[in-house]
């Protein structure tokens, strides 16, 4: 079975400083990593993902994340928050091995930048 | 130019009524969703359809019955509405070909039950 998780319900950053969104994942074969954000009253968008390859994947909007298979986490990124990042970050495993189209979420984890 | 839309945007109705959404994608995708998002803002699958084929038949109540006329469509319609249904329901797409493809989610559909 698939399963994901998001340890913060709620992370505070000051504007211009990094922040990190934090996930980690269980899986059986290898791992399909997804980060969304999703902004008040709208539906989810994409952001990045990991599939195979170097371990830091950028994305959209200045994010990155960084895969690492020992820790199994999927961390989300970035340099320099903006009080527009501000929103609800999910992150989602697919698992390979397993054959499904399924896509397992997190319970979200809101972002909040201050200015 | 929206790539995935839903109607309506909200919806207000009384318990024990029928009521369906619907579901478009103008974007070629050959797989369609529909998640719920409950009051925690927690993420559950529902159904996923790939090439009108049911594929995701997670564990909802029957009174939840997707339809898929074809590729670009995908609608929930819903019997019996009771109070626990309110919820926010997104529909997705993506190009189910391969398992590692994002998805596109459209701007949900507001349930409110009364």
């Amino acid at each position: 079975a698939q399963s994901v998780a998001q340890p913060e319900d709620q992370v505070n950053v000051a504007e211009g400083n990094p922040l990190t969104v934090k996930c980690t994942y269980s899986v059986s074969g290898n791992p399909y990593l997804f980060w969304y954000v999703q902004y008040p009253n709208r539906g989810l968008q994409f952001l990045l993902k990991y599939i195979t390859g170097d371990n830091l994947v950028k994305g959209s909007y200045g994010f990155e994340a960084e895969f690492n298979k020992s820790q199994t986490s999927f961390h989300l990124k970035k340099p320099s928050a903006l009080v527009s990042d501000s929103a609800l970050y999910f992150c989602a495993v697919r698992d390979s091995g397993a054959g499904s189209y399924q896509l397992t979420f997190g319970k979200g984890t809101k972002l909040s930048v201050i200015p | 130019d929206t790539a995935v839309s839903q109607t309506p945007k909200y919806l207000v109705t009384q318990m024990g009524n029928d009521k369906s959404i619907k579901c478009e994608q103008n974007l070629g995708h050959d797989t369609m969703y529909w998640y719920k998002q409950d009051s925690k803002k927690f993420l559950k699958i529902m159904f996923s359809y790939n090439n009108k084929e049911l594929i995701i038949n997670e564990t909802v109540p029957n009174r939840f019955s997707p339809k898929s006329p074809d590729k670009a469509h995908l609608n929930l319609h819903i019997n019996s509405l009771e109070l626990g249904d309110s919820a926010v329901y997104f529909c997705a797409s993506s190009q189910g070909g391969s398992f590692h493809n994002e998805q596109f989610f459209g701007p949900g559909t507001r349930l409110t039950v009364l």
